[in-house]
């Protein structure tokens, strides 16, 4: 049982906008920032987003991070098959450990 | 080429040891926290352990503390992971990933910034009799 929640799939066809949603509580989320991590198939995780909404260079600006009190979302827009992966959520919690959610299987269909 | 190769993983007993390693390449070492993120097969990711730049700092996930320990040699560019009394659920991938920032402040800051900005390949460990 992870601590942050996430949806466990979601899916969406090319060109679309799919949104990805976190859920926490004051402990993690609502008193520190989220980052989120895409995970394509068969490799290590890459930082997507962090800091709420900042993109590493390289990452394109169709993905888009925000946070609102205890819970975050990641947007995806203009779907590509490439797209295809988990993402997962992570924050700090109180209890001085990291939190990462359950992740999210993204399908373009 | 800026990398992080880990090793040391395999088939253990339950109550066994063993020590995974992290060789780091490309980048100044002693300049960022590292962590170990661990992921059983075809589940989630799950943090284990980080540490700051000068080992000042060390933290662990509920799940291992008490029988995994974290450390790092600077001079060799090396991340460590001991793990002792091993248990079934400990079988999963490990990462080793590095943190964007160098740690060692208060509070959550003491491990970094909580961003991983490269992650290793990763090396699976199996726990079974």
């Amino acid at each position: 049982q992870s601590v942050l929640t996430q949806s466990p799939s979601a899916s969406g066809t090319p060109g679309q906008r799919v949104t990805i949603s976190c859920f926490g509580s004051r402990s993690n989320i609502g008193s520190y920032t989220v980052n989120w991590y895409q995970q394509l198939p068969g490799t290590a995780p890459k930082l997507l987003i962090y800091n709420n909404n900042q993109r590493p260079s390289g990452v394109p600006d169709r993905f888009s991070g925000s946070k609102s009190g205890t819970s975050a979302s990641l947007a995806i827009s203009g779907l590509q098959s490439e797209d295809e992966a988990d993402y997962y959520c992570a924050s700090w919690d109180d209890s001085l450990k990291g939190v990462f959610g359950g992740g999210t299987k993204l399908t373009v269909l | 080429e800026v990398q992080l190769v880990e090793s040391g993983g395999g088939l253990a007993q339950p109550g066994r040891s063993l020590r995974l390693s992290c060789a780091v390449s490309g980048f100044t070492f002693d300049n960022h926290a590292m962590h170990w993120v661990r992921q059983a097969p075809g589940r989630g990711l799950e943090w284990v352990s980080g540490i700051s730049w000068n080992s000042g700092s060390i933290g662990y996930a509920d799940s291992v503390k008490g029988r995994f320990a974290i450390s790092r040699d600077n001079a060799k560019n090396s991340l460590y992971l001991q793990m002792k009394s091993l248990r079934p659920e400990d079988t999963a991938f490990y990462y080793c990933a590095k943190d964007t920032g160098s740690g060692g402040g208060g509070g959550p800051a003491a491990l970094g910034n909580w961003h991983f900005d490269l992650w290793g390949r990763g090396t699976l460990v199996t726990v079974s009799s």
